[in-house]
């Protein structure tokens, strides 16, 4: 079965660094994406990669490696905005979506 | 704010009731997509619509049931449905495109008593 792993919850301080990681088990790959969301809000897109290597968007990175079926998100100089969930999606061989359960990030003052 | 639009944000209806969702995408896209959120869940993706033509049904039951009559509005109807039901629907759009993001609407909160 097709099969994305990420942490349930993690905590980190404000102005802080962290790391969140997805890993996949999926019918061929075509493509990662991270979103965002605030409780009771709508996911937001975040970042997509297709190619192995990091893809940096100001605050936020994300990270791929096709042959380990691995991505990070990582989010710098931390701010209590950040808490939110972090949604880890691959598109498969059949271009479907397949979703990771969130990770939910509590940021501490 | 949000180029997806959900209503209503939230619905409370007995188990015998028939209601609507509604969904209207501003961002000129071509696919849209119902999904169900339950906690601690990845979600589910229930219907998509491409070009107004419905390309996925994952094993829905028939108790939903879905309307795309045009490329902007998507509506789910609901008829006697069970209080595992209850979830946040999300509704979203995208270009028909590998690499194009969905774009989500805020959600339907519904509770089914």
């Amino acid at each position: 079965g097709q099969n994305i792993d990420q942490p349930t919850e993690m905590t980190a301080t404000e102005g802080a660094i962290v790391q969140i990681n997805c890993t996949y088990q999926t019918s061929g790959f075509n493509g990662l994406f991270w979103y965002q969301q605030h409780a009771g809000e709508a996911p937001t897109f975040l970042s997509y990669n297709v190619l192995d290597g990091l893809e940096e968007k100001g605050r936020f990175s994300s990270f791929l490696s096709r042959s380990k079926g691995y991505s990070y998100l990582l989010l710098k100089e931390l701010q209590m905005k950040d808490s939110a969930s972090y949604l880890c999606a691959v598109r498969d061989s059949n271009y479907q979506l397949i979703w990771g359960a969130g990770t939910k990030l509590i940021i501490k003052p | 704010e949000t180029g997806v639009t959900q209503t209503p944000r939230h619905l409370v209806m007995g188990m015998t009731n028939k209601k609507s969702l509604k969904c209207e995408q501003h961002l000129g896209h071509n696919a849209m997509y119902w999904y169900k959120q339950s906690a601690k869940k990845p979600l589910e993706l229930m219907f998509v619509y491409n070009f107004k033509e419905q390309t996925e049904n994952n094993s829905v039951p028939s108790r939903f049931s879905p309307e795309c009559p045009n490329s902007s509005h998507l509506f789910l109807h609901l008829h006697t449905l069970q209080p595992e039901d209850s979830a946040l629907y999300l509704c979203a759009s995208s270009q028909a495109q590998e690499n194009s993001p969905l774009h989500f609407g805020n959600g339907t909160r519904l509770t089914v008593t």
